[in-house]
């Protein structure tokens, strides 16, 4: 079985300044990766995944994470957040045997942008 | 984007009665649906899986005979919460696989429902 960790529950930061989200799993097979992010009174819309070959995979909205085998992290990072990065952001993981088939998915980070 | 829907978004019940939310899909087929139920910052927990035309697959733990589960065409899934009871009170999303999403692994998902019994 799969979990997910995300260790913060929530992130502020100023406006146009760099942020990381952590996300650490753990698997005993190979895994794909997730992140989503809920925006205030709508629905999960992916960010970006990790399926195979590279592994720094660029999203929309600037962001981009890092799959690190050797650390079992899938890190989220954006270089400068604005404003409207505001939300909830969810980092998910499915194994390779299953497919798409089940996500499990991380607690979530608040990300917190002031201006 | 495609566009999942879910309704209502809230809805207060008195327990012991019951409650359904629907799951659309308004521009894609989508064979497979998801329902998760999320408590407060918690993860998101699959309960089920439901496929077009076929009965739906419980997770373990979740009963089947209390949450029931249809998707009787490719745009709507419906989950009804019945004899519903206060610890039944969470947020419930559904996601969507459409024909062609299975190579990308795209879900989506909806606005989530959130349902509070009294």
């Amino acid at each position: 079985a799969q979990s997910v960790t995300q260790l913060d529950s929530q992130v502020p930061v100023f406006e146009e300044a760099p942020v990381e989200l952590r996300c650490n799993y753990s698997s005993s097979v190979s895994v794909y990766l997730f992140w989503y992010v809920q925006y205030p009174n709508q629905g999960l819309q992916l960010l970006l995944k990790y399926l195979s070959g590279s592994t720094l995979v660029k999203g929309i909205n600037g962001f981009e994470a890092e799959f690190n085998k050797s650390q079992t992290s899938f890190h989220l990072r954006k270089p400068s957040v604005h404003i409207s990065d505001t939300a909830e952001y969810f980092c998910a993981v499915s194994d390779m045997n299953t497919g798409f088939q089940k996500l499990v998915f991380g607690t979530g980070t608040r990300l917190l942008v002031s201006p | 984007g495609a566009v999942v829907s879910q309704h209502p978004s809230r809805v207060i019940c008195k327990s012991g009665t019951s409650v359904k939310i629907e799951c659309r899909s308004l521009d894609f087929q989508a064979t497979t649906m998801f329902w998760y139920r999320q408590f407060p910052k918690q993860s998101l927990m699959l309960m089920a899986t439901s496929n077009e035309g076929s009965k739906a697959t419980y997770e373990q733990g979740v009963e089947k005979d209390k949450f029931l589960i249809n998707h009787a065409s490719l745009t709507l899934s419906t989950l009804t919460v019945t004899s519903a009871h206060p610890e039944d009170s969470s947020f419930y999303i559904c996601s969507a696989r459409g024909r062609l999403a299975g190579g990308t692994g795209e879900l989506f998902f909806g606005e989530g429902s959130r349902l509070t019994v009294l």
